[in-house]
């Protein structure tokens, strides 16, 4: 079983229109959870962090977590071309160096 | 942030061949991830290099395919030995500095063996 899970799409969104990107969990201990934007060719670039349950707003990008569900999500509202990319879940667990795990990641297409 | 720098960005190598990345970070980091992101793939993490230690290698890597050196807190370097075609993949370097800290990547090298 995968311990970060993804839908790997292409997700299609028109301009404008908010993009939700999913994601699941497997590992109870994973405590910080990470959204990277990759584009082709270039690593991945961090957008959003999020450590407790609830929302977390950060211009048009809105990070959710439910870790009784095991579920972190991205919404990307007032989605623009520029948005088209990867993007990355991640999780890692709590304390000291631990490595952080990710998952295949969700191809976002916005269409203009 | 750290700003970490990473080379060569990339290269074109012969199999049989080896090849040596380098990553420079702009601050001292205990820890130094490196990891491989093979065609239409996620990231995998090859090792942990921490300094003054022999790194951790992941299910699968070795080290003496991917040997790693680690000589101070701002530098790694990472080998990729007698290469082969499946190699060809894009190889990055990452820091984190601990606690909830998020992972910051190197801006990659994307090597292919021919």
């Amino acid at each position: 079983q995968k311990e970060v899970e993804q839908n790997s799409g292409p997700l299609s969104v028109p301009e404008g229109a908010i993009a939700s990107l999913n994601c699941t969990y497997s590992d109870r201990v994973s405590q910080s959870f990470f959204w990277y934007r990759q584009y082709s060719g270039k690593s991945p670039e961090l957008i959003m962090s999020i450590y407790s349950n609830g929302d977390k707003e950060d211009g048009r990008f809105t990070a959710q977590l439910n870790k009784a569900s095991q579920y972190v999500s991205l919404l990307i509202r007032d989605s623009q071309p520029s948005d088209s990319a990867t993007y990355l879940c991640a999780a890692r667990p709590a304390g000291g160096y631990q490595k952080v795990t990710f998952g295949t990641g969700t191809k976002l297409q916005v269409i203009p | 942030s750290a700003v970490i720098s990473q080379k060569p960005s990339r290269d074109i190598c012969q199999r049989g061949t080896s090849l040596t990345i380098q990553c420079q970070v702009d601050s001292q980091v205990t820890m130094m991830f490196w990891y491989r992101q093979q065609p239409g793939q996620s990231l995998t993490l090859i090792a942990t290099a921490n300094q003054g230690s022999e790194a951790t290698y992941e299910s699968g890597f070795v080290i003496d395919k991917f040997p790693i050196s680690r000589p101070n807190l701002t530098f790694s370097t990472l080998t990729v030995s007698n290469m082969s075609p499946e190699d060809s993949s894009i190889y990055l370097c990452s820091v984190g500095t601990g606690g909830n800290t998020e992972a910051f990547f190197g801006q990659g090298t994307r090597l292919t063996v021919v």
